[in-house]
């Protein structure tokens, strides 16, 4: 149990164009979500909490309007990458919380999104 | 700001050793704490959870936390070059709701 998945796991794309990320829940509900990035030999950095229903919470120094996130539905949520630049090239990895799970919450981890901006 | 430290490594150990990871921790409100294992170019995969102080086992993995010195620690016994990773500590203090905040982790390298 416990499954999170993503979509896609591996994209290249133009500068200036935007790209899609999903991310399911696969065997239970998840009304938060969670958006990190890492660098290369960097560790995990939240970008943006994202609560179903409602406007996600984006961390200091992450351009909520470059980085959409829809939380549309209880199994799942999108991080679209507006206008894309080299820089953004990164390792993209959402997390999602058990919402029927007592206490804690741990957060399960999806497999990724390699992100290349040429 | 919070912050979660831990020694980059390499931290190389033989086969069937125990393995010694640490991490110390800032924010006093910190409530759960988490050791991930990630291997290059994988996300990482959730290894233990400790909300308490003391120690708490699982199979060949044993966490330790002490509030009171902000620090936690992960030992893993009879360690297995398949162990070879890095391991990420992190806290919340959100009880779930918040995000997760990541130490940059230690390279463990077990040597056959």
């Amino acid at each position: 149990g416990a499954v999170v998945s993503q979509h896609p796991s591996r994209v290249i794309c133009k500068s200036g164009t935007s790209v899609k990320i999903e991310c399911r829940s696969l065997d239970f509900q998840a009304t938060t979500m969670f958006w990190y990035r890492q660098f290369p030999k960097q560790s995990l950095m939240l970008m943006a909490t994202s609560n179903e229903g409602s406007k996600a919470t984006y961390e200091q120094g992450v351009e909520k309007d470059k980085f959409l996130i829809n939380h549309a539905s209880l199994t799942l949520s999108t991080l679209t990458v507006t206008s894309a630049h080299p820089e953004d090239s990164s390792f993209y990895i959402c997390s999602a919380r058990d919402s029927g799970a007592r206490g804690h919450g741990t957060q399960y981890f999806g497999p990724g999104t390699r992100l290349l901006v040429l | 700001q919070k912050e979660v430290e831990q020694n980059s490594g390499p931290l190389s150990v033989p086969e069937g050793a125990i393995a010694s990871l640490n991490c110390t921790y800032s924010d006093r409100g910190s409530q759960s704490f988490f050791w991930y294992r990630q291997y290059s170019g994988k996300s990482p995969e959730l290894i233990m959870s400790i909300y308490s102080n003391g120690d708490k086992e699982d199979g060949r993995f044993t966490a330790q936390l002490n509030k009171a010195s902000q620090y936690v620690s992960l030992l893993i016994r009879d360690s297995q070059p398949s162990d070879s990773a890095t391991y990420l500590c992190a806290e919340t203090s959100g009880g779930g709701a918040d995000g997760l905040t990541f130490g940059k982790g230690t390279h463990l390298i077990i040597q056959p």
